[in-house]
């Protein structure tokens, strides 16, 4: 079966500090992995995604994830921090054998930025 | 505009009145999705749908049933809800096709008293 680890649900930073939210899954098979970010009082909205090809992957709002078959890992980054940034973030495995449309996500972890 | 909607968007209702949340999607996608959102514990799928009449079981179905009769709706039913049932609801959909990006709607904090 399918998990995702995000360690660390309470994360802080101060305003242009490096952010790193790890992720890390387990599956049988590579998954499509996906970083996705809500604010609040907000649905999701997709930040990244990997799902076959180069495996450092870029997205919006200058974050990016690279996928480590060998560590099982898709951590996210950033190198600046902006206040714009604190959201909670999830990380989210689904299983290519039901179409990609079965998905796992991660408990979330919060991004605090300090002024 | 693209969009997912639900409705109602705010619901607190009691023990055994069964209820139904709508979700409704403009952009034509097959897949839709039913997730249930609770603290320390991120996004549970509880149910989704490969298409019109085609529907399967996430990991937290128990309590629940959907139903898939059009393409862009895809309500979700709580026949007897039950105090555990209080959770924020989101529903989502995706193209069959192509990245696998879903798309979410706004939530639906439900509480069962």
């Amino acid at each position: 079966a399918q998990s995702v680890t995000q360690l660390g649900s309470h994360v802080s930073v101060s305003e242009g500090a490096l952010v790193l939210l790890r992720c890390n899954y387990s599956s049988s098979v590579p998954p499509y992995l996906f970083w996705y970010v809500q604010y609040p009082n907000q649905g999701l909205q997709l930040l990244l995604k990997y799902t076959t090809g180069a495996t450092l992957v870029k997205g919006i709002n200058g974050f990016e994830a690279e996928f480590k078959k060998s560590e099982t890992s898709f951590h996210l980054t950033k190198p600046s921090a902006h206040m714009s940034d604190a959201a909670e973030y999830f990380c989210a495995v689904s299983d290519p054998g039901t179409g990609g449309f079965k998905t796992i996500f991660g408990a979330g972890t919060r991004l605090f930025v300090k002024a | 505009e693209a969009q997912v909607t639900q409705n109602p968007r705010y619901l607190i209702t009691v023990t055994g009145k069964k209820l139904t949340v709508t979700c409704s999607q403009n952009m034509n996608h097959e897949y839709m999705s039913w997730y249930r959102q609770d603290p320390g514990l991120g996004l549970r799928q509880i149910y989704y749908s490969m298409n019109v009449e085609v529907t399967d079981k996430g990991d937290v179905p128990e309590g629940y049933k959907v139903s898939r009769k059009e393409k862009r709706n895809f309500p979700l039913i709580l026949e007897s809800p039950s105090p555990n049932q209080t959770s924020l609801y989101f529903c989502a959909s995706s193209p069959r096709t192509g990245e696998r990006e879903q798309f979410f709607g706004p939530g639906t904090r439900l509480t069962v008293l």
